[in-house]
């Protein structure tokens, strides 16, 4: 079965500190998605990467970055955590072409 | 860029009805147009996708239309049950182009009442 993981499903974090939320997925795709979901907004894209230490921006990068030092692995860092970064946050992955697979999601609280 | 607008945002049905929800799209060299369901607490998934050399594909009780000209695609549940309550989103991509990545709608809550 496909397979893409997001490590932790739910955090809550303090204004300021810098939050890692991690991806992994197990089927060799090359490019890889976070996107951020919001009420009454739907999903919106973050960063996308299409190879291994390559990443281009999505629609709302502002406040965040990204990580692809292997394949399988995507991971968002929040440098400094924000209130208005709680959301949910949604990793997928896909080979040119094909049908986009999404993790389960990861829930963040900054207080 | 692409823009794709979702109606509605709330639908709700009784057991053994039918629902549509309807997308629209801006950019005419989109090519791929896929649906997916989330179910509370979980993650988005494809239910069905098409592209843009067909005009209409079902599978079972779903089917999705598609009007290149017009640029709407279309969600069709038939004989709706309680467990098809949930979000729905469509998107679109010029999957074959450069980028590949999709944009979304902002979902139709769908509930089906017993």
């Amino acid at each position: 079965d496909v397979k893409v993981t997001q490590s932790s499903r739910y955090l809550v974090k303090r204004t300021g500190e810098k939050v890692f939320l991690e991806c992994v997925q197990d089927m060799d795709h090359e490019n890889m998605f976070w996107y951020r979901q919001d009420p009454g907004l739907g999903l919106r894209l973050i960063y996308f990467s299409y190879d291994v230490k390559m990443k281009e921006k999505g629609d709302i990068p502002e406040g965040y970055s990204v990580s692809r030092e292997k394949k399988e692995r995507f991971s968002l860092i929040l440098e400094s955590a924000s209130t208005n970064q709680t959301s949910m946050y949604l990793c997928a992955s896909t080979d040119v072409g094909n049908t986009i697979y999404f993790g389960e999601g990861s829930w963040l609280t900054v207080v | 860029g692409e823009n794709v607008e979702q109606h509605p945002s709330t639908l709700s049905v009784q057991e053994g009805d039918s629902a549509v929800i309807k997308c629209t799209y801006s950019d005419s060299a989109s090519n791929y147009f896929p649906w997916y369901k989330q179910e509370l607490g979980k993650g988005p998934q494809l239910i069905i996708d098409i592209r843009s050399n067909v005009g209409e594909k079902k599978d079972q009780r779903i089917a999705v239309t598609l009007n290149k000209t017009a640029k709407h695609f279309s969600l069709h549940i038939t004989e709706t049950q309680p467990e098809d309550s949930a979000v729905y989103f469509c998107a679109a991509s010029d999957y074959g182009g450069s980028q590949g990545n999709l944009i979304f709608g902002k979902g139709t809550k769908l509930s089906v009442k017993p």
